[in-house]
């Protein structure tokens, strides 16, 4: 089956510009996460979608930080604006939505994001 | 808060030596945890579950709720394990808590 996809894979842009990363997951997969990785350090959950609702975005900056998944499938991720700080790795992810979860997240290749 | 911590940035072992990644959480409640891997220019990916018990290229983790560990064992390195290696804790409604990582480095 095809993988997560993410698009840009790199992007550089300056501080106080925006920026929008865009996320494709598996098919079927009702569960979307966008994961910001800074280098040194794991994952950390920026927002979770159930289809196109959002379960959790407590970690977003949302003054800066805004995220859809219309139509339940695809999503996008958006800073606006930028700051240095938010240079990092952004990760999408997906999985089946199961009574039980079985712990099982599908990674795209993520996106590097360089703010200078 | 839950939390997961893993002490080692770092771990370069020879090839055919023992491997431990150690794994600490932090959790009020029945823990479920699990490691995922990165290899070079490969996605993160899951390697293995505690609920399972499973050994998956070698490797066994077992869950010690008193010393509230999670540490990834293998008793014979071989040079493809050489990768990064992130212990992660489920937090409510499918979501995780990752470790920062550890690099293991495979020596010949």
């Amino acid at each position: 089956e095809a993988g997560v996809a993410q698009s840009p894979r790199y992007k550089i842009i300056e501080k106080r510009q925006s920026v929008a990363f865009w996320c494709n997951p598996i098919s079927g997969h009702a569960t979307l996460y966008w994961y910001q990785q800074i280098l040194g350090q794991g994952p950390k959950l920026l927002i979770q979608f159930q289809n196109n609702g959002v379960v959790d975005d407590s970690q977003l900056p949302k003054d800066r930080f805004s995220a859809e998944r219309l139509k339940g499938v695809d999503s996008t991720l958006k800073i606006q604006p930028a700051k240095l700080e938010d240079s990092a790795v952004y990760l999408c992810a997906s999985s089946l939505f199961l009574a039980g979860f079985n712990g099982e997240q599908y990674f795209g290749p993520g996106t590097r994001l360089t703010v200078t | 808060a839950q939390r997961v911590t893993q002490p080692e940035k770092l771990l370069s072992v020879f090839k055919g030596a023992p491997v431990e990644l150690k794994c600490n959480y932090s959790y009020s409640g029945s823990p479920e945890l699990f490691w995922y891997v990165q290899y070079s220019r490969q996605r993160l990916q899951l390697l293995l579950r505690h609920i399972s018990r499973e050994s998956i290229k070698g490797f066994t983790a077992d869950l010690n709720k008193g010393e509230t560990s999670f540490h990834l064992k293998k008793p014979f390195a071989q040079e493809e394990d050489s990768a990064m290696y992130y212990c992660a804790l489920v937090q409510g409604a499918q979501k995780l808590v990752f470790g920062q990582g550890t690099r293991l480095t495979i020596n010949p």
